[in-house]
């Protein structure tokens, strides 16, 4: 079965650190990758996706994220977190034609102003 | 932009009950799904549903579970006798099909069910 991982539960930051949080998932076959946020009490919001080609998508809100096959990885990245950058993150895959997207557990980061 | 619509946003029953969360999906997409998320939990899939049947369900999505599109528009997720650890958000999720896999999927606002 599919899973999804992300390393980290909680990151805190400061304004205008970089950002990396990371996401691995396990499947062997052909994958679509997404970010999502949800900030408190709303619903959940595409921040970047990949379905093929060049492996450095870049998304909304400065948000970037790399593919590597070979890792299993798609990482989120973004060079100068802001103190609104502060809310929860999901790492998403669907593989393979299936039907759903299964989520990872998620990542909360926390920006201090 | 079109977006997904949920009803209603809260929803509180007590134990037993039977509770009907709705969901008005974009209107030309093709796959519709409904995914919970337990508070402080990660958001779990329950069922997507396309060309008017289940097309994959998860080991939650038991026989109290039932989706249906009654019309149209809407897609419902009718839980028959409600336990307390259904108390969760509810989110229905439209897309459309890609070449490869499917596309993105666009969540609604969610429903919270608190069961009592």
């Amino acid at each position: 079965a599919q899973s999804v991982s992300q390393h980290n539960h909680h990151v805190i930051l400061s304004e205008a650190a970089s950002l990396e949080l990371g996401c691995n998932y396990s499947y062997g076959g052909t994958v679509n990758l997404f970010w999502y946020v949800q900030y408190p009490g709303q619903h959940l919001q595409l921040l970047l996706k990949y379905f093929s080609g060049d492996p450095l998508v870049k998304g909304i809100k400065g948000f970037e994220a790399e593919f590597i096959k070979s890792k299993f990885s798609f990482n989120l990245r973004k060079p100068s977190v802001q103190w609104s950058d502060t809310t929860e993150y999901f790492c998403a895959v669907n593989a393979d034609y299936g039907q759903n997207f299964v989520f990872g557990p998620g990542t909360r980061l926390s920006v201090l102003p | 932009e079109p977006e997904v619509t949920q009803t209603p946003s809260h929803q509180v029953t007590q134990m037993g009950q039977e509770v009907i969360l709705r969901c008005v999906p974009i209107s030309n997409h093709l796959y519709f799904y409904w995914y919970r998320q337990i508070l402080g939990q990660k958001v779990e899939f329950l069922v997507s549903f396309y060309n008017n049947e289940i097309s994959e369900k998860s080991e939650i999505f038991d026989d109290q579970f039932s989706v249906e599109r009654p019309d149209g528009s809407n897609f419902t997720l009718k839980i028959r006798s409600t336990k307390l650890e259904d108390s969760a958000m509810y989110f229905c999720a439209s897309s459309e099909p890609q070449l490869q896999g499917l596309g993105e999927q666009y969540f609604g606002p969610g429903t919270r069910l608190t069961v009592t």
